[in-house]
């Protein structure tokens, strides 16, 4: 069974401080992804990666940066943490050939609060 | 640049059906993909158009007029734990951004006895 699985369910931060969000997947996909969902405005792109070392910015990457030093693990960096970026970020991955390209598996989320 | 609107919500009765449309504003893409996501959990992918035309996979089936710039999503018998939020999404053809999906703000989906 595909799986990806988020370090943390929930997550509490104070204004400032530097987090860390971690995501790996279990199925040797090249492309992963960072998105945050906010009620009423969907699934917004921060990032993307579609190889080891290698990142695109999504819709929103302003105040968010990215690593993937390995091909399973994507990590999302919240450098100075503010009260606007309190939100659910959810990982996915997906293949990069074909039509499972858009077969996007998404790990259980990370509600982050920020105070 | 992509643009996709869907009802924000909808309601239905219990072995109903239920259609969900998605119309879209796009210079160009791959397919249209749908995804559920119940309350408190993470999308799943539901069903993909690459070509115009009905897939049917069980009682959920999507539509794809590229020709209209249309789709939806049609639940059929419905159950109340089909009460789901439900995204359409598309993989725009060109440059980088031929590996992501830009997703629909998503329909809010009530089954109701």
């Amino acid at each position: 069974d595909v799986k990806v699985t988020q370090s943390s369910r929930y997550l509490v931060k104070r204004t400032g401080e530097k987090v860390f969000l971690e995501c790996v997947q279990d199925m040797d996909h090249e492309n992963m992804f960072w998105y945050r969902q906010d009620p009423g405005l969907g699934l917004r792109l921060i990032y993307f990666s579609y190889d080891v070392k290698m990142k695109e910015k999504g819709d929103i990457p302003e105040g968010y940066s990215v690593s993937r030093e390995k091909k399973e693990r994507f990590s999302l960096i919240l450098e100075s943490a503010s009260t606007n970026q309190t939100s659910m970020y959810l990982c996915a991955s997906s293949r990069i050939y074909g039509r499972e390209t858009d077969t996007q598996y998404f790990g259980p989320g990370t509600r982050l609060t920020v105070l | 640049g992509q643009s996709l609107e869907q009802p924000s919500e909808v309601t239905a009765v219990e072995g109903a059906i239920v259609q969900i449309n998605c119309t879209y504003q796009t210079s160009g893409f791959y397919g249209l993909s749908w995804y559920q996501q119940h309350d408190g959990g993470a999308p799943t992918f539901l069903s993909y158009n690459g070509l115009d035309g009905l897939e049917e996979t069980g009682r959920f089936s999507s539509f794809l007029s590229r020709s209209d710039s249309y789709g939806y999503l049609l639940l059929q018998e419905l159950q109340m734990k089909d009460s789901a939020s439900y995204f359409c999404a598309v993989r725009p053809h060109s440059g980088a951004g031929s590996y992501q999906l830009t997703f629909g703000k998503g329909t809010k989906l009530s089954v109701i006895p």
